[in-house]
């Protein structure tokens, strides 16, 4: 099955600086890639996806590569802020029903 | 406002107890899962179902059933069988087909004693 590395475990930036996290896949097949933010005691919420046909994609001040060929991917937050400090996670899917596969987070906190 | 409700937020049981987590979604999505999420491990994959009255396990299904007798709705029962069951549950959504976004619920979580 599917396994997905996430790193670091814990990323802590000053105010305004650049944050990236780094997450690897084991499947060739897996062709969807999401990242979720997660706030203390609350669910996980979409920030940003990508699809296996696309190599780069941004969202205002976030943005996700990925590498098909080494099987990684990464999350990358400019200008960051304190209330980007959360727990964030990257996730792959393989399958025709949306099962995935998730890493194991990472605790960004941004100091003010 | 449409979106994925757990129930209740937070559960206390005694070891040995049954304990049920509810799960109710109004987005008509067809498949539903259930995670649970221990510190510095990640989202693991507990149960999910794709269509009513239809369910498969996750990577980590022991100690645990779930139903889907109704597509609004996706209990878990964590049953005394589960060696560790102090975690946070959590469930989420999904339109079926492949490459689509996640919705997950507040969470339960739930502590044994």
């Amino acid at each position: 099955g599917e396994n997905v590395e996430q790193h670091p475990s814990t990323l802590s930036v000053q105010e305004g600086d650049s944050a990236v996290i780094k997450c690897t896949y084991s499947d060739s097949a897996s062709n969807y890639f999401p990242w979720y933010k997660q706030e203390l005691g609350k669910g996980p919420q979409l920030i940003i996806d990508i699809r296996s046909n696309v190599g780069e994609k941004k969202d205002q001040r976030i943005a996700v590569t990925l590498n098909k060929t080494a099987k990684h991917f990464s999350l990358h937050i400019t200008e960051t802020q304190p209330e980007d400090s959360a727990v964030y996670f990257c996730a792959a899917s393989s399958t025709s029903y949306g099962k995935l596969t998730f890493g194991q987070g990472t605790i960004l906190t941004v100091h003010p | 406002d449409g979106g994925i409700t757990q129930s209740p937020k937070y559960l206390f049981r005694k070891e040995g107890q049954n304990v049920t987590l509810s799960c109710e979604q109004n987005l008509n999505h067809d498949a539903m899962y259930w995670y649970r999420q221990d510190p510095g491990q990640g989202l693991r994959l507990i149960y999910y179902s794709q269509i009513v009255n239809d369910f498969q396990k996750g990577d980590i299904a022991e100690g645990y059933s779930v139903s889907r007798e109704k597509k609004e709705s996706f209990p878990l029962t964590v049953t005394s069988a589960q060696k560790n069951p102090t975690a946070f549950y959590l469930c989420a959504s999904s339109y079926q087909g492949a490459n689509t976004e996640a919705f997950f619920g507040q969470g339960t979580r739930l502590t044994v004693v």
